[in-house]
């Protein structure tokens, strides 16, 4: 059973658009939620993340916003860039360090 | 250098063979982690180390899977009598202590069993 959903397996969007990608997740006792970016050959590298008291969390060209009753949260690339191509993953979390991932959105950022 | 350094980044074995992965996690980092991720899947969770001691080895798949990191730097992954299913990019993490959040990943291990 996966507990964290990420329906889109890739996503196509023009440089200097909106990029939004979405999750979802069925575990009402995550309290903590996470974006990892990953490039070809390389590890995932921490982007951003929200803890379940807030409903927004703003770095820049990154918002990520949560909504508990949907069990749904999305992430903002505004604008998106050509070296935001990449895989994007979703990750939750009890508050520690056993965090449960999506499959990932493979992002292409098209000139 | 300043990242997570696995090695080695391919390694390819047969059925039943015996592999050890190793993992150099960025100095001064006392939390590690071991995570596998199978084609078309997100990273899922293996071992956990804080210092020297195994603090949750619950997502090990198997007792063929084995974790050690004896002077709490340097931490090698077991895996006996490797299985085809066992092919996976295993993926090893850092942070520093009391930061879970922030994983520090290393490229990985490319397992292929033939």
């Amino acid at each position: 059973d996966q507990q964290v959903k990420q329906n889109s397996p890739s996503l196509s969007v023009q440089e200097g658009r909106i990029s939004i990608l979405n999750c979802d997740y069925t575990n009402s006792m995550f309290d903590y939620f996470l974006w990892y970016k990953k490039y070809p050959a390389e590890g995932p590298t921490f982007l951003i993340s929200i803890s379940s008291i807030k409903d927004k969390n703003e770095d820049g060209r990154f918002t990520v916003f949560l909504n508990k009753s949907a069990k749904h949260l999305s992430l903002h690339i505004v604008p998106s860039q050509p070296g935001d191509s990449a895989v994007y993953f979703c990750a939750a979390s009890h508050s520690n360090y056993q965090l449960i991932w999506g499959a990932g959105t493979k992002l292409i950022i098209k000139p | 250098g300043a990242g997570v350094s696995q090695t080695p980044s391919n390694k390819v074995t047969e059925k039943g063979k015996y592999v050890e992965l190793r993992c150099d996690p960025i100095s001064g980092h006392t939390a590690l982690y071991w995570y596998r991720q199978s084609l078309g899947q997100g990273p899922e969770f293996l071992i956990y180390f804080q210092g020297t001691g195994a603090a949750d080895d619950s997502g090990l798949p198997n007792d063929r899977f084995f974790a050690v990191r004896p002077e709490g730097s340097v931490s090698t992954l077991k895996i006996q009598r490797t299985e085809r299913g066992d092919s996976a990019v295993y993926l090893c993490a850092s942070s520093p202590l009391g930061v879970w959040e922030k994983l520090f990943f290393g490229s990985g291990t490319q397992l292929s069993v033939l």
